[in-house]
């Protein structure tokens, strides 16, 4: 089946500092990736699209300048949490689209960023 | 806005089946009905999809209404490992970038 990475799993960085999460469709090419964001006991909120050689389509509320997105093969995206802040600890998932199945996401296993 | 809703949680015992229920009366005619589910800390796993017609897959089957104002997704012999928040999500497969907008889901527990 079709296989998402995401590096690292978890992360704890200083206020202030920067943070870049990996994410990698291994077994197949993803044009698309979306980035999800998960605070405790709430649902997944999606924040962009990530799409391969173009500009991420952020979503209303999202700061694109915070929450760099790069996409710059077809088997990987980053997410760059810029200056981070306390409140940016989440936990943040991607996902691929599967082009061969109907456009099926699939799923990284989640990068959990603290921040003190 | 999730089009969505499901109660918030349920259990059932180990074996027995599970029927998760779902309900999206504004589904349109080109919106397919979809389940994730979500192990504590994990990523989202795909479960199953289906237009009008009931599917079946090795994890799940998916019962739709013939108005498709409702759905159940029944785990037919669940286990411990199937304890988890699933999902129950509408949206068009036209276009690869087609969202996926997440509601609250509902928390099945199963237990022992």
């Amino acid at each position: 089946g079709a296989v998402v990475s995401q590096h690292p799993s978890r992360v704890i960085c200083k206020s202030g500092t920067s943070v870049k999460i990996e994410c990698r469709s291994l077994d197949f090419q993803a044009t698309t990736m979306f980035w999800y964001r998960q605070f405790p006991k709430q649902s997944l909120m999606l924040m962009a699209t990530s799409n391969e050689g173009s500009k991420a389509t952020y979503e209303q509320g999202v700061e694109k300048d915070k929450f760099l997105i790069n996409h710059a093969s077809l088997t990987l995206s980053t997410l760059t949490v810029t200056s981070a802040h306390p409140e940016d600890s989440s936990f943040y998932i991607c996902s691929a689209l599967y082009p061969l199945k109907s456009y099926e996401q699939y799923f990284g296993p989640g990068t959990r960023l603290t921040v003190t | 806005d999730a089009k969505t809703t499901q109660p918030p949680s349920m259990d059932c015992a180990e074996g027995r089946a599970a029927n998760l229920p779902c309900n999206h009366s504004t589904i349109s005619g080109n919106e397919y009905v979809y389940w994730y589910r979500q192990i504590h800390s994990q990523g989202p796993q795909y479960i199953i999809h289906g237009l009008k017609n009931n599917e079946t897959n090795e994890m799940a089957s998916l019962i739709i209404t013939e108005d498709r104002k409702s759905s159940t997704l029944i785990l037919p012999h669940a286990t411990l490992r199937d304890t988890a928040v699933y999902y129950c999500i509408v949206r068009p497969n036209t276009g690869a970038n087609s969202k996926l907008t997440f509601g609250k889901g509902i928390t099945l527990s199963v237990r022992p």
